[in-house]
């Protein structure tokens, strides 16, 4: 069954570094988002990604954040200077349509240090 | 403001019973689509059960099948004959149909399964 994959499952990094998280969605989906768990709390919506676009973003992501679809198959969430508050679980997920079902990767447990 | 409350922060079932998670939810929106998504300690999302809201017969999935009040705004799951497996974190979730269709999700229940 195809799923979502996301690399690396791990990372700690120092503040203020930059990094980058790397997704391959299912390969005919055409919906991407990234949303993030903060460790003991909800899953928070960060920003959605279609037609190599980005439709919606929240609060959260701001000038710090970026994505890109480099080719036709990664989707990638870069954070441009880590903070401390940036550590969490960052979902990848991506969906065939509108009002389909969104599946999720594994997550990568970002460290700020 | 569009949110999802779940009221039992955690849960307890003794194997092979039946559970019940409750959610509720905020929008005024008509259309929209609900989940259930199961976090097991290897934090991967995985998707339960899914509903449209247009749909008056409620979901059900093998052993998971909810319950689904829509004029309360209110969508609960059922889990029958517990399994150790499915011990975990289960999170409410909703998306509004149109727009980003981003996922708005409640703080999860923690279900724990008792041998």
């Amino acid at each position: 069954e195809p799923e979502v994959t996301q690399t690396p499952s791990h990372q700690v990094t120092q503040m203020g570094q930059e990094v980058i998280l790397r997704c391959v969605p299912i390969s005919n989906h055409l919906y991407f988002y990234w949303y993030r768990q903060i460790l003991g709390q909800k899953v928070e919506f960060l920003v959605s990604f279609y037609n190599n676009e980005i439709s919606e973003k929240s609060e959260i992501f701001d000038d710090q954040f970026s994505v890109e679809r480099p080719d036709g198959s990664n989707f990638t969430l870069k954070i441009r200077s880590t903070k401390l508050e940036d550590s969490a679980m960052y979902f990848c997920a991506s969906s065939f349509g509108l009002a389909e079902t969104q599946y999720f990767g594994p997550g990568t447990r970002l460290l700020v240090l | 403001a569009q949110t999802v409350t779940q009221s039992q922060p955690e849960m307890s079932v003794q194997e092979a019973e039946t559970v019940t998670l409750s959610c509720t939810y905020d929008t005024s929106e008509s259309d929209y689509y609900l989940f259930w998504y199961k976090q097991p300690p290897s934090r991967q999302m995985i998707l339960v059960i899914r509903q449209e809201a247009y749909k008056q017969q409620n979901a059900t999935e093998n052993r998971f099948s909810v319950n689904f009040q829509k004029a309360a705004k209110s969508f609960s799951l059922k889990i029958s004959d517990s399994q150790l497996g499915d011990a975990a974190m289960y999170f409410c979730a909703y998306f509004i149909q149109g727009g980003s269709e981003k996922l708005v999700f409640g703080k999860g229940t923690k279900l724990t399964v008792n041998p």
